[in-house]
């Protein structure tokens, strides 16, 4: 079975563009969740999604937003980007996110905003 | 708080055992995970452990978790040079979503 994947693996943007992050869940896992990971303040949650519904919100500002489609893929866009944003985005599917799942994680996009 | 606490650094022999410590806030916490990350890559699922557990063998990993006192410790037995690399602990607070909340992670130098 194929793993979660993520495009692009790595992206330069700069301060004010937006940009948009996919992921892939594995095949038959509908919840996908979305961490961010920095030096300064480690491994924080972003959001998780369900049958294309936000079940969860982490702390960050309305410019982090997500969506999930019909066959599980999701995405994850990020507007007016800040320096502060660089970091790398994880992606972590499972099953159905409940009782006794696991999630697992994909490689990640390195996003560096200059 | 939300706080998930582990030491930052631990350096072993090659051959000898490791042993990662992770002290964690909610005793309300359902599953409790250990994921090693290597330089350049995404996190990859090493074990878990359920609450109502206070032990778990997998091959050369031993996850310890003391509810008391909400520690949980993962021991690496025979440690390797290849087992160098980040390990976090992670816990779901509900059995209802997939949220994890991760400590800043334990980086592992296994010397030769």
């Amino acid at each position: 079975k194929a793993g979660v994947t993520q495009t692009p693996r790595y992206l330069i943007k700069t301060r004010g563009q937006q940009v948009t992050l996919s992921c892939s869940p594995i095949s038959g896992h509908r919840s996908v969740s979305w961490y961010q990971q920095t030096p300064g303040q480690g491994l924080q949650f972003l959001f998780e999604y369900f049958s294309e519904t936000q079940r969860n919100k982490g702390n960050f500002p309305g410019r982090f937003s997500g969506r999930q489609f019909s066959n599980s893929r999701s995405e994850m866009n990020v507007s007016t980007l800040e320096l502060g944003d660089s970091a790398l985005y994880l992606c972590a599917s499972s099953l159905e996110g409940q009782g006794t799942d696991t999630q697992y994680f994909g490689p990640g996009t390195r996003l560096t905003v200059l | 708080g939300e706080d998930v606490e582990q030491s930052l650094f631990l350096s072993v022999r090659e051959g000898d055992s490791s042993v990662i410590n992770c002290t964690y806030t909610d005793s309300s916490s359902t599953y409790l995970y250990w994921y090693k990350q290597e330089p350049g890559a995404g996190l990859q699922l090493l074990t878990y452990i359920f609450s109502n557990m206070d032990m778990k063998q997998d091959q050369r990993l031993t996850v310890l978790l003391n509810k008391k006192d909400k520690h949980l410790s993962l021991r690496i037995a025979d440690t390797q040079t290849g087992d160098s690399a980040i390990y976090f602990c992670a816990e779901r607070r509900s059995s209802n979503t997939g949220k994890l909340i991760f400590g800043q992670g334990t980086t592992l130098q296994v010397k030769p």
